[in-house]
């Protein structure tokens, strides 16, 4: 089993719309939590830290559950631009990032 | 958030060839820093972690000789692709740990390497 399993997508969704992401992983020491967004040849960058209390960010939601480890992402009122790559991150301390394989999103006019 | 950068931006090369690649931290200093690797439609595979002033630390599968790590200072470290082939052809990325802050990667704009 993968470290760190992703909805495998592609998610095809019109302007407007609310989607939503699943990430699941299977270390229960880890203990820091991250979305990342990675647009076509480019390097990912940085979404939203998720916490257990759960954060949200404008249109962005993340929720992180960890007795189910088990994190979200919740995008409303999809725009054009939100088209790209999601990667969940996982991270124990010291150690390394593990990265999920991504959920393409693709928001169609 | 914090900025890294990465050079060159994109290599075309013979095969045989050396290619060295630069990853700077340009406004906080990374002791740790990270080589990923990532072929057309796969996710980002980690494939050395370099520490500033140690060797660096590589994924299993990785050949260290052939992709040498150099960390010499708190904002550089340089992956070099020792005779390049077709093969390594990738998009190579560094991401610097900012571990003052939140304890989080940040990634270079990448370098795209074909080897021909």
């Amino acid at each position: 089993r993968k470290e760190v399993e992703q909805d495998p997508g592609p998610f095809n969704v019109p302007e407007g719309a609310t989607v939503a992401f699943n990430c699941t992983y299977s270390n229960s020491a880890s203990q820091s939590f991250f979305w990342y967004r990675q647009d076509c040849r480019k390097e990912p960058k940085l979404l939203m830290s998720v916490y257990s209390s759960g954060n949200e960010d404008g249109r962005f939601t993340a929720q992180l559950n960890r007795a189910s480890q088990y994190i979200s992402l919740l995008i409303r009122d999809s725009k054009l631009s939100d088209s790209a790559t999601y990667l969940c991150v996982v991270n124990k301390p010291s150690q390394n990032f593990v990265f999920g394989p991504g959920t393409r999103l693709s928001v169609l006019p | 958030g914090a900025v890294v950068s990465q050079h060159p931006s994109r290599v075309i090369c013979k095969s045989g060839t050396s290619v060295k690649i630069e990853c700077r931290s340009l406004d906080f200093q990374a002791t740790t820093m990270f080589w990923y690797r990532q072929f057309p439609k796969q996710s980002l595979m980690l494939m050395a972690t370099s520490n500033e002033g140690s060797k660096a630390t590589y994924e299993q599968g990785v050949e260290k000789d052939k992709f040498l790590i150099n960390h010499a200072s708190l904002t550089l470290s340089t992956l070099t692709v020792a005779s390049a082939h077709p093969e390594d052809s990738s998009f190579y990325i560094c991401s610097a740990r900012d571990a003052a802050g939140v304890d989080t990667q940040y990634f270079g704009p990448g370098t795209r390497l074909t080897v021909l």
